[in-house]
């Protein structure tokens, strides 16, 4: 079984430009989340979609962020226009319900912005 | 709102030294506890978990017990080897938001040979 992918690995842009990070959740699984650590600091939740709807999104720092599902499969964050606070790892995990069950996570990616 | 709290690292041990890295969470609610660890250059890996007060999760030689009376899921592993440095995190997954799981900080362990 394919693990959760998350793409790119990592990512430098400057600051005012525009990123999009991707995440494909393993196949079958209707929840996906996203999470962020900053500068060592904890992971903190961003959003949480279930199937392509947006179940939670408390997390979101500000509209600078757009998350999306289109399909309930694969998902994409973009930051527009990126901000230098915003560099840090940026992880995907997918669950199969969204009861108090394990999430498998992405390897991350890492945003620098200059 | 709910919260966790981990011993602060980096902790740095010998081969084959007791480990503990101490766990607490806020208790407005009945959570599953889990402590995840995200080795050099990888992603985030369940490593144990624990469902209800006085279960016991444990994997590769770690564990860590709900402990509801003391708020508490501290990780402990008798005798740790060079390959268990990595970061260590401690998260409560409450059922009541979805899921999602509400991280510490983190730990770094470092293991010396």
């Amino acid at each position: 079984e394919a693990g959760v992918t998350q793409f790119p690995s990592h990512s430098v842009i400057e600051k005012g430009q525009t990123v999009t990070l991707r995440c494909d959740p393993i196949s079958g699984h209707d929840n996906l989340y996203w999470y962020r650590r900053v500068m060592g600091k904890e992971i903190k939740f961003l959003l949480h979609f279930v199937k392509e709807s947006k179940q939670d999104e408390s997390g979101m720092p500000n509209n600078r962020f757009l998350a999306e599902r289109t399909g309930g499969t694969y998902s994409t964050l973009k930051v527009q226009p990126a901000e230098l606070e915003d560099s840090g790892v940026y992880f995907c995990a997918s669950s199969v319900s969204s009861g108090a069950n394990v999430l498998t996570f992405g390897a991350g990616s890492r945003l620098t912005v200059l | 709102g709910d919260s966790v709290t981990q011993m602060e690292g980096p902790v740095t041990l010998s081969e084959e030294a007791f480990l503990t890295i101490n766990c607490t969470y806020t208790a407005t609610g009945y959570p599953s506890l889990f402590w995840y660890v995200q080795y050099p250059g990888e992603g985030l890996q369940l490593l144990l978990k624990a469902t209800k007060a006085d279960d016991k999760g444990s994997n590769k030689g770690f564990e860590a017990t709900y402990r509801k009376e003391t708020t508490s899921f501290h990780l402990e592993k008798g005798s740790v080897q060079v390959s268990d440095s990595a970061v260590y995190f401690c998260a409560p997954s409450y059922l009541n938001q979805g899921g999602k799981l509400i991280f510490g900080q983190g730990t770094e362990l470092s293991v010396k040979p």
